[in-house]
C-alpha cells in the first residue's frame, strides 16, 4: 500500500471548516483512500473513504484531486469535540489497515 | 446495541507474568485485529484473523499469542516473551477482510507493566 504524509498537527477556529491535506503520491489505480479519527484514550473511529470521486456523509466531505496523488478532508464546521488525531490511509481492498502518527487536529474557542 | 467491547479498560501486571486481554464483538464480523499503541504513534498491527480457527501475525507478533475459537471472540495474551509490553491495545472488527465500510474498534485497554 502506497504511503502518506500528513503535517504534524493543525489549529482550527471553532465554527470555521477544517481542511486537513494528505499527500499521497505514489497511490496506485487500486487504491482507496481512507480517514479515520481518534480522539484521546479512544479507540479510532472511521470517517470516510473514497477511490476517485469526492464522497460527502454526515459528518465530513473527501476532495481527491484527479491525478490521485493527495487529498483533503474537510470538516465543514468544526467543533471542540472534533479535537482528535486524523489518520490518512491508503490501501488496496482486501489489505490490512496500517495507521501512520496522523495530524493532531486542535478545534480553538 | 451492535459494538466491541474490551476488558478490562486498565489492566497492571508484574514483569515475568502472562496476561489475557479480551475482546468481545457481537456485530457477526468475520475479521478481527488487534493493534498496539505507543505514546504519541500511530497504531501498530499484532495479529489478525479473517474466520474461525485461523490467525495470522502482523508486523510485531513477536511476544504475543491469539485465539479465535468463536466468531465472537479474539482474545489476546501478552507474554513475557514480550520485553517492552506497556501501551494502548485495541481490538478491531471487519465485515470481512475487505470491508470498505471500516474498521469498528473497541475502546482499548491500557496496559502498564509494576
Amino acid at each position: 500500500d502506497a504511503k502518506t504524509t500528513q503535517p504534524t498537527s493543525m489549529d482550527c477556529a471553532e465554527g470555521r471548516a477544517a481542511n486537513l491535506p494528505c499527500n499521497h503520491s505514489t497511490i496506485s489505480g487500486n487504491e482507496y483512500v481512507y480517514w479515520y479519527r481518534q480522539i484521546h484514550s479512544q479507540g479510532p473511529q472511521y470517517i470516510i473513504h473514497g477511490l476517485k470521486n469526492n464522497e460527502t456523509n454526515e459528518m465530513a466531505s473527501l476532495i481527491i484531486t484527479e491525478d490521485r496523488k493527495s487529498s483533503t478532508l474537510i470538516l465543514p464546521h468544526a467543533t471542540l469535540r472534533d479535537t482528535a488525531v486524523y489518520y490518512c490511509i491508503v490501501r488496496v481492498y482486501g489489505n490490512k489497515l496500517v495507521f501512520g502518527a496522523g495530524t493532531i487536529l486542535r478545534v480553538k474557542s | 446495541d451492535g459494538g466491541i467491547t474490551q476488558s478490562p479498560k486498565y489492566l497492571f501486571r508484574k514483569e515475568g507474568q502472562n496476561v489475557t486481554l479480551s475482546c468481545e464483538q457481537n456485530l457477526n464480523h468475520d475479521a478481527m485485529y488487534w493493534y498496539r499503541q505507543d505514546p504519541g504513534q500511530g497504531l501498530r498491527l499484532i495479529y489478525y484473523s479473517q474466520i474461525v480457527n485461523d490467525f495470522q501475525k502482523g508486523d510485531i507478533a513477536e511476544g504475543y499469542s491469539v485465539s479465535r475459537e468463536k466468531k465472537e471472540s479474539f482474545p489476546l495474551t501478552v507474554t513475557s516473551a514480550q520485553k517492552n509490553p506497556t501501551a494502548f491495545y485495541l481490538c478491531a472488527s471487519s465485515l470481512d477482510r475487505g470491508s470498505n465500510y471500516g474498521y469498528t474498534f473497541g475502546s482499548g485497554t491500557r496496559l502498564t507493566v509494576v
